[in-house]
């Protein structure tokens, strides 16, 4: 159980573009979902914190309108990189939690963005 | 505020080899303590977890002991296979009850050579 997907697993797209992930939890409903970036060789830096139905919490240094994040329901949550340039390629990983446990996350597979 | 440290890598053992990652960790209060595991090109699993002092965690011949006293939980296992090559991170959740942000330690890279 506790299964979180993410869609796609690798994207390339042009300077200037916008792109969205995806990120599922698949067998729960997660009632917090978490964006995380993580560069080579690093650990994981929190991007931001979404709650269903509410605005995201962004971390600071994060730009929210360059990171759009939205959590319509209790198993979908989207990070859109809007006019992505070659500075935000990166690994882009999601992670879920739900009520009955909302200490233990369930992370996505993540996805490997890269813009040329 | 919280943090984790880990020892730096990478560390490269034989197959069969003692593994031991060290963790400590700062924190008020009774956090919940995690080590999880990233394969190359994937996202993190989890690999085990304690919620309170003097709990073990186990998984897949892994083990780490919640120490209070010395506010640590090292990563330990017996005999190392090829296989358990990847990056491992210990992580700390601040209290259970409500979700709380995650502080994750560096991470360690694991090479186990045949």
């Amino acid at each position: 159980g506790a299964v979180v997907s993410q869609h796609p697993s690798r994207v390339i797209c042009k300077s200037g573009t916008s792109v969205k992930i995806e990120c599922r939890s698949l067998d729960f409903q997660a009632t917090t979902m978490f964006w995380y970036r993580q560069f080579p060789k690093q650990s994981l830096m929190l991007m931001a914190t979404s709650n269903e139905g509410s605005k995201a919490t962004y971390e600071q240094g994060v730009e929210k309108d360059k990171f759009l994040i939205n959590h319509a329901s209790l198993t979908l949550s989207t990070l859109t990189v809007t006019s992505a340039h070659p500075e935000d390629s990166s690994f882009y990983i999601c992670s879920a939690s739900g009520a009955d446990r909302p200490y233990e996350q369930y992370f996505g597979p993540g996805t490997r963005l890269t813009v040329t | 505020g919280d943090s984790v440290t880990q020892m730096e890598g990478p560390v490269t053992l034989s197959e069969e080899a003692f593994l031991t990652i060290n963790c400590t960790y700062t924190a008020t209060g009774y956090p919940s303590l995690f080590w999880y595991v990233q394969y190359p090109g994937e996202g993190l699993q989890l690999l085990l977890k304690a919620t309170k002092a003097d709990d073990k965690g186990s998984n897949k011949g892994f083990e780490a002991t919640y120490r209070k006293e010395t506010t640590s939980f090292h990563l330990e296992k017996g005999s190392v296979q090829v296989s358990d090559s990847a990056v491992y991170f210990c992580a700390l959740v601040p209290s259970p009850g409500g979700y709380q942000k995650v502080t994750f330690g560096t991470g360690t890279k694991l090479q186990v050579i045949p």
